[in-house]
């Protein structure tokens, strides 16, 4: 079974500079999460759908991250524009969770940005 | 609001050294209690979990016990090997909060042989 992909791996701009991740989630998972894991710490949760609908975006900086996940499938994360603060490991996650049953949650290899 | 609380690292050891790695939390509600392994140069991945008071988790020779009445989830292997090397990480998910996880900090693992 193929895990979450994301793309790309890695990532370099500058300041003020826009970007984007994809994700593919595990085939038939439902739910898809993004963490962002600043170096040193934990990852924490930035959104959560479940299906193309958004369940929780409340600690999403919403003045310059936006996400989608067209169909229900792969997800997009965007940043625009990044500033210093934004370099991190950016994770997606998905799990084949029904309502009210908290599943295992399979992550991705990550996006390493580095803004300058 | 809920948080998870590790022990600070680098930890090294010795081979066939034990392992303990601590683990406090802080939730509201009866979270679901998870340790994830993230190994040089790859994901995160759940290595044992514990979804109710005085269960056990255990998998590749881990064990972490849930502690209702210590909010501990502590992480113990009574041998550890070189290929254990990487970064745990202690979460825990409240089923009020959607079934999110929130992390530690994570703490470093190094054994040398």
């Amino acid at each position: 079974e193929a895990g979450v992909a994301q793309s790309p791996r890695y990532k370099i701009i500058e300041k003020r500079q826009s970007v984007a991740f994809w994700c593919n989630p595990i085939s038939g998972h439902a739910t898809l999460y993004w963490y962002q894991q600043i170096l040193g710490q934990g990852p924490k949760l930035l959104i959560q759908f479940q299906n193309n609908g958004v369940v929780d975006d409340s600690q999403l900086p919403k003045d310059r991250f936006s996400a989608e996940r067209l169909k229900g499938v792969d997800s997009t994360l965007k940043i625009q524009p990044a500033k210093l603060e934004d370099s991190a490991v950016y994770l997606c996650a998905s799990t084949l969770r029904d309502r009210g049953n908290v599943g295992e949650q399979f992550f991705g290899p990550g996006t390493r940005l580095t803004v300058l | 609001g809920d948080s998870v609380t590790q022990m600070e690292g680098p930890v090294t050891l010795s081979e066939e050294a034990f392992l303990t790695i601590n683990c406090t939390y802080t939730a509201t509600g009866y979270p679901s209690l998870f340790w994830y392994v993230q190994y040089p140069g790859e994901g995160l991945q759940l290595l044992l979990k514990a979804t109710k008071a005085d269960d056990k988790g255990s998998n590749k020779g881990f064990e972490a016990t849930y502690r209702k009445e210590t909010t501990s989830f502590h992480l113990e292997k009574g041998s550890v090997q070189v290929s254990d090397s990487a970064v745990y990480f202690c979460a825990l998910s409240d089923r009020g909060s959607q079934g999110n996880l929130i992390f530690g900090k994570g703490t470093k693992l190094s054994v040398k042989p």
